[in-house]
């Protein structure tokens, strides 16, 4: 079985700030793992995934996150916060099995102050 | 760019009643779920759909829900006699057939208020 855990429910940072949320995975077999933010109201928009290519891995809006296999984990950064990013950020597994369902960790609120 | 669309947005129904959540996946796309979000919680998955049968579903998806692919284009998910705790934020989501990446793509999700 997968499962996800985010560590922290609630990130509050500055803007200008190091962003940092932590995502540990559980998986038995090699995980693709991804990162989706949610601002108020909409729907869930994938920010980045991590497919077993690149270690470091890029998306959207300036994030990125690193996957560490000794450390089973998927923490999502970025150098430098924007107002705009204030929203949920959810990371999510799964295994290359057509059909799989993502998993979804529980979410974390990221609030961005002036 | 393609997108995943539901309707409605939000639906208010009272307890006991049938509600029926819509969904339009994208087009050349093979494989469909359902999620649903109670408020303040994680995003729990439901339910997902290929070759027009159930291939997965949680504990959540009890004898109440349904799904089906009445159509070429429609996903939709039926809640035979809606409760309390079933309020919610339901997503729907779909995966093409030769994704390699298990990347899902959601749509706006409908809100079901249950009073």
């Amino acid at each position: 079985a997968q499962s996800v855990t985010q560590l922290g429910s609630h990130v509050s940072v500055s803007e200008g700030a190091l962003v940092l949320l932590r995502c540990n995975y559980s998986s038995s077999v090699p995980p693709y793992l991804f990162w989706y933010v949610q601002y108020p109201n909409q729907g869930l928009q994938l920010l980045l995934k991590y497919t077993s290519a690149a270690t470091l891995v890029k998306g959207i809006n300036g994030f990125e996150a690193e996957f560490k296999k000794s450390e089973t984990s998927f923490h999502l950064t970025k150098p430098s916060a924007h107002m705009s990013d204030a929203a949920e950020y959810f990371c999510a597994v799964t295994h290359n099995q057509a059909g799989t369902a993502l998993i979804f960790g529980k979410g974390t609120t990221l609030s961005v102050s002036s | 760019e393609p997108e995943v669309t539901q309707t409605p947005s939000h639906q208010v129904t009272q307890m006991g009643q049938e509600v029926i959540l819509r969904c339009v996946p994208i087009s050349n796309h093979l494989y469909f779920y359902w999620y649903r979000q109670i408020l303040g919680q994680k995003v729990e998955f439901l339910v997902s759909f290929y070759n027009n049968e159930i291939s997965e579903k949680s504990e959540i998806f009890d004898d109440q829900f349904s799904v089906e692919r009445p159509d070429g284009s429609n996903f939709t998910l039926k809640i035979r006699s809606t409760k309390l705790e079933d309020s919610a934020m339901y997503f729907c989501a779909s995966r093409g057939l030769t994704s390699n990446t298990g990347e899902l793509f959601f749509g706006e999700g409908s809100r079901l208020t249950v009073l």
